[in-house]
Protein backbone atom coordinates (compact mmCIF):
# COMPACT_ATOMS: atom_id res chain seq x y z
CA UNK A 1 0.00 0.00 0.00
CA UNK A 2 1.04 3.71 0.06
CA UNK A 3 1.17 5.75 2.69
CA UNK A 4 0.29 9.56 2.26
CA UNK A 5 1.35 12.14 4.49
CA UNK A 6 -0.85 15.36 4.10
CA UNK A 7 -0.76 18.53 6.17
CA UNK A 8 -1.62 20.79 7.29
CA UNK A 9 -4.41 18.41 8.78
CA UNK A 10 -6.78 21.82 9.53
CA UNK A 11 -6.39 25.64 9.16
CA UNK A 12 -8.51 28.61 9.38
CA UNK A 13 -7.21 31.73 7.76
CA UNK A 14 -8.20 34.97 6.79
CA UNK A 15 -9.88 35.39 3.66
CA UNK A 16 -7.35 37.23 0.99
CA UNK A 17 -4.48 34.92 2.43
CA UNK A 18 -3.39 32.12 0.58
CA UNK A 19 -2.87 28.06 2.01
CA UNK A 20 -0.19 25.74 0.94
CA UNK A 21 -1.00 21.68 1.06
CA UNK A 22 1.58 19.67 1.23
CA UNK A 23 1.18 15.62 0.03
CA UNK A 24 4.12 13.35 0.56
CA UNK A 25 4.00 9.51 -0.45
CA UNK A 26 6.17 7.04 0.35
CA UNK A 27 6.52 5.36 -3.12
CA UNK A 28 7.42 6.68 -6.51
CA UNK A 29 3.86 7.58 -8.07
CA UNK A 30 3.37 9.00 -11.39
CA UNK A 31 0.12 10.43 -10.89
CA UNK A 32 -1.45 12.20 -7.85
CA UNK A 33 -5.20 13.52 -7.69
CA UNK A 34 -6.44 16.88 -5.77
CA UNK A 35 -9.66 16.83 -5.06
CA UNK A 36 -11.52 19.23 -2.76
CA UNK A 37 -15.14 18.30 -0.56
CA UNK A 38 -17.43 20.67 0.35
CA UNK A 39 -19.43 20.23 3.09
CA UNK A 40 -21.96 17.87 2.45
CA UNK A 41 -20.61 17.20 -0.97
CA UNK A 42 -18.87 14.25 -2.58
CA UNK A 43 -15.28 14.38 -3.72
CA UNK A 44 -14.76 16.75 -6.67
CA UNK A 45 -11.42 16.74 -8.67
CA UNK A 46 -9.64 19.68 -9.03
CA UNK A 47 -6.54 19.06 -10.87
CA UNK A 48 -4.11 15.58 -12.00
CA UNK A 49 -0.49 16.71 -11.10
CA UNK A 50 2.56 14.72 -13.15
CA UNK A 51 5.55 15.05 -12.03
CA UNK A 52 7.57 17.13 -15.00
CA UNK A 53 4.60 18.65 -16.58
CA UNK A 54 2.05 20.99 -16.03
CA UNK A 55 -0.93 20.13 -14.31
CA UNK A 56 -4.14 19.32 -15.63
CA UNK A 57 -7.23 21.25 -14.43
CA UNK A 58 -10.70 20.21 -14.48
CA UNK A 59 -13.64 22.63 -15.45
CA UNK A 60 -14.41 25.52 -12.97
CA UNK A 61 -10.37 25.59 -11.75
CA UNK A 62 -7.74 27.77 -12.86
CA UNK A 63 -4.11 27.55 -12.24
CA UNK A 64 -3.89 30.81 -10.72
CA UNK A 65 -6.64 30.27 -8.04
CA UNK A 66 -5.04 26.44 -7.40
CA UNK A 67 -1.73 25.97 -8.71
CA UNK A 68 0.31 23.14 -7.94
CA UNK A 69 3.79 21.81 -7.86
CA UNK A 70 5.38 18.33 -8.34
CA UNK A 71 8.83 18.20 -8.07
CA UNK A 72 9.35 15.07 -7.85
CA UNK A 73 7.21 11.50 -7.78
CA UNK A 74 6.95 11.69 -4.56
CA UNK A 75 5.72 15.10 -3.29
CA UNK A 76 3.35 17.70 -4.32
CA UNK A 77 1.79 21.13 -3.08
CA UNK A 78 -1.66 22.61 -3.68
CA UNK A 79 -2.10 26.43 -2.95
CA UNK A 80 -5.37 27.86 -2.20
CA UNK A 81 -4.93 31.35 -3.52
CA UNK A 82 -6.52 34.54 -2.21
CA UNK A 83 -9.01 32.73 0.08
CA UNK A 84 -12.71 33.43 -0.13
CA UNK A 85 -15.40 32.02 2.69
CA UNK A 86 -16.56 29.59 -0.86
CA UNK A 87 -13.35 27.92 -0.40
CA UNK A 88 -14.06 26.36 3.11
CA UNK A 89 -13.79 22.84 2.27
CA UNK A 90 -11.95 19.61 3.20
CA UNK A 91 -8.65 19.34 0.42
CA UNK A 92 -7.59 16.45 -0.07
CA UNK A 93 -4.86 14.32 -1.91
CA UNK A 94 -5.16 10.92 -3.74
CA UNK A 95 -2.39 8.53 -5.88
CA UNK A 96 -3.70 5.58 -7.31
CA UNK A 97 -1.98 2.74 -6.69
CA UNK A 98 -2.65 -0.84 -7.59
CA UNK A 99 -6.32 -1.75 -7.53
CA UNK A 100 -6.96 1.57 -5.28
CA UNK A 101 -6.75 4.99 -4.65
CA UNK A 102 -5.28 5.85 -1.51
CA UNK A 103 -6.07 9.58 0.29
CA UNK A 104 -3.76 11.70 2.29
CA UNK A 105 -5.28 12.53 5.77
CA UNK A 106 -7.13 15.52 5.12
CA UNK A 107 -7.07 19.39 5.33
CA UNK A 108 -9.78 21.00 6.67
CA UNK A 109 -10.08 24.43 5.65
CA UNK A 110 -12.39 27.19 7.11
CA UNK A 111 -11.82 31.04 5.44
CA UNK A 112 -13.18 33.46 7.84
CA UNK B 1 -20.68 13.13 -19.59
CA UNK B 2 -19.19 10.43 -16.99
CA UNK B 3 -21.27 9.97 -13.69
CA UNK B 4 -21.95 8.33 -10.74
CA UNK B 5 -25.41 8.59 -9.21
CA UNK B 6 -26.12 6.97 -5.56
CA UNK B 7 -28.76 6.29 -3.76
CA UNK B 8 -30.11 7.18 -0.94
CA UNK B 9 -28.38 10.69 -0.43
CA UNK B 10 -29.23 9.47 3.46
CA UNK B 11 -30.41 6.65 5.49
CA UNK B 12 -30.87 6.60 9.43
CA UNK B 13 -31.60 3.17 10.60
CA UNK B 14 -31.61 1.63 13.98
CA UNK B 15 -28.81 -0.92 14.94
CA UNK B 16 -29.18 -4.41 13.93
CA UNK B 17 -30.98 -3.46 10.83
CA UNK B 18 -30.15 -4.37 7.79
CA UNK B 19 -29.32 -1.83 5.18
CA UNK B 20 -28.66 -1.48 1.08
CA UNK B 21 -27.02 1.24 -0.68
CA UNK B 22 -26.98 1.30 -4.84
CA UNK B 23 -24.44 2.79 -6.75
CA UNK B 24 -25.13 2.96 -10.58
CA UNK B 25 -22.63 4.58 -13.43
CA UNK B 26 -22.33 5.74 -16.65
CA UNK B 27 -18.12 5.91 -17.33
CA UNK B 28 -16.49 5.30 -20.91
CA UNK B 29 -13.48 2.65 -20.79
CA UNK B 30 -14.80 1.08 -16.93
CA UNK B 31 -11.78 -0.58 -15.12
CA UNK B 32 -12.87 -0.77 -11.39
CA UNK B 33 -15.66 0.42 -9.12
CA UNK B 34 -14.69 0.71 -5.29
CA UNK B 35 -16.66 1.57 -2.33
CA UNK B 36 -15.08 3.73 0.43
CA UNK B 37 -16.16 4.91 3.93
CA UNK B 38 -15.51 8.07 4.63
CA UNK B 39 -15.82 9.43 8.74
CA UNK B 40 -14.08 12.13 8.91
CA UNK B 41 -11.59 13.04 6.44
CA UNK B 42 -9.75 10.46 4.54
CA UNK B 43 -12.15 8.09 3.16
CA UNK B 44 -10.82 4.15 3.68
CA UNK B 45 -11.39 1.78 1.60
CA UNK B 46 -13.82 -1.01 1.73
CA UNK B 47 -13.72 -3.17 -1.61
CA UNK B 48 -12.58 -3.08 -5.46
CA UNK B 49 -15.17 -4.67 -7.77
CA UNK B 50 -13.90 -5.71 -11.78
CA UNK B 51 -16.52 -8.38 -12.44
CA UNK B 52 -20.16 -9.52 -12.40
CA UNK B 53 -21.62 -11.07 -9.92
CA UNK B 54 -18.81 -11.79 -7.68
CA UNK B 55 -19.73 -10.86 -3.99
CA UNK B 56 -16.77 -9.87 -2.10
CA UNK B 57 -17.20 -10.15 1.35
CA UNK B 58 -15.96 -8.44 4.55
CA UNK B 59 -16.99 -9.43 7.80
CA UNK B 60 -21.10 -7.77 7.91
CA UNK B 61 -19.91 -5.92 4.50
CA UNK B 62 -20.65 -7.16 1.23
CA UNK B 63 -20.91 -5.60 -2.07
CA UNK B 64 -21.50 -7.26 -5.63
CA UNK B 65 -20.98 -5.26 -9.40
CA UNK B 66 -23.66 -6.00 -12.37
CA UNK B 67 -21.63 -4.76 -15.41
CA UNK B 68 -24.53 -5.05 -17.57
CA UNK B 69 -26.92 -3.13 -16.12
CA UNK B 70 -24.41 -0.34 -14.18
CA UNK B 71 -24.96 -0.69 -11.10
CA UNK B 72 -23.36 -2.06 -7.92
CA UNK B 73 -24.94 -2.40 -4.28
CA UNK B 74 -23.41 -2.33 -0.76
CA UNK B 75 -24.96 -4.44 1.36
CA UNK B 76 -24.75 -4.19 5.45
CA UNK B 77 -26.06 -6.37 8.08
CA UNK B 78 -26.65 -6.37 11.81
CA UNK B 79 -25.81 -2.72 11.69
CA UNK B 80 -23.44 -0.98 14.45
CA UNK B 81 -23.40 2.98 15.38
CA UNK B 82 -19.35 2.52 14.04
CA UNK B 83 -20.34 2.15 10.59
CA UNK B 84 -21.99 5.72 10.77
CA UNK B 85 -20.82 7.16 8.46
CA UNK B 86 -20.71 8.47 4.66
CA UNK B 87 -20.16 5.65 2.27
CA UNK B 88 -18.79 6.80 -1.21
CA UNK B 89 -18.88 4.93 -4.62
CA UNK B 90 -16.21 5.59 -7.38
CA UNK B 91 -15.72 3.93 -10.49
CA UNK B 92 -12.04 3.79 -12.18
CA UNK B 93 -11.63 4.22 -15.81
CA UNK B 94 -8.73 2.82 -17.94
CA UNK B 95 -6.53 6.25 -17.82
CA UNK B 96 -6.35 5.91 -14.04
CA UNK B 97 -9.53 8.85 -13.48
CA UNK B 98 -11.49 8.12 -10.35
CA UNK B 99 -15.39 9.45 -10.81
CA UNK B 100 -17.20 9.53 -7.46
CA UNK B 101 -20.69 9.56 -6.34
CA UNK B 102 -21.86 11.90 -4.07
CA UNK B 103 -22.07 9.52 -1.16
CA UNK B 104 -24.41 8.06 0.87
CA UNK B 105 -24.81 8.93 4.36
CA UNK B 106 -25.55 6.31 7.01
CA UNK B 107 -27.03 7.55 10.69
CA UNK B 108 -27.00 4.10 13.38
CA UNK B 109 -29.27 4.74 15.95
CA UNK B 110 -28.76 2.49 18.89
Amino acid sequence: SAVISQKPSRDICQRGTSLTIQCQVDSQVTMMFWYRQQPGQSLTLIATANQGSEATYESGFVIDKFPISRPNLTFSTLTVSNMSPEDSSIYLCSVPWNTEAFFGQGTRLTVV
Amino acid sequence: EDKVVQSPLSLVVHEGDTVTLNCSYEVTNFRSLLWYKQEKKAPTFLFMLTSSGIEKKSGRLSSILDKKELFSILNITATQTGDSAVYLCAVRNTGNQFYFGTGTSLTVIP
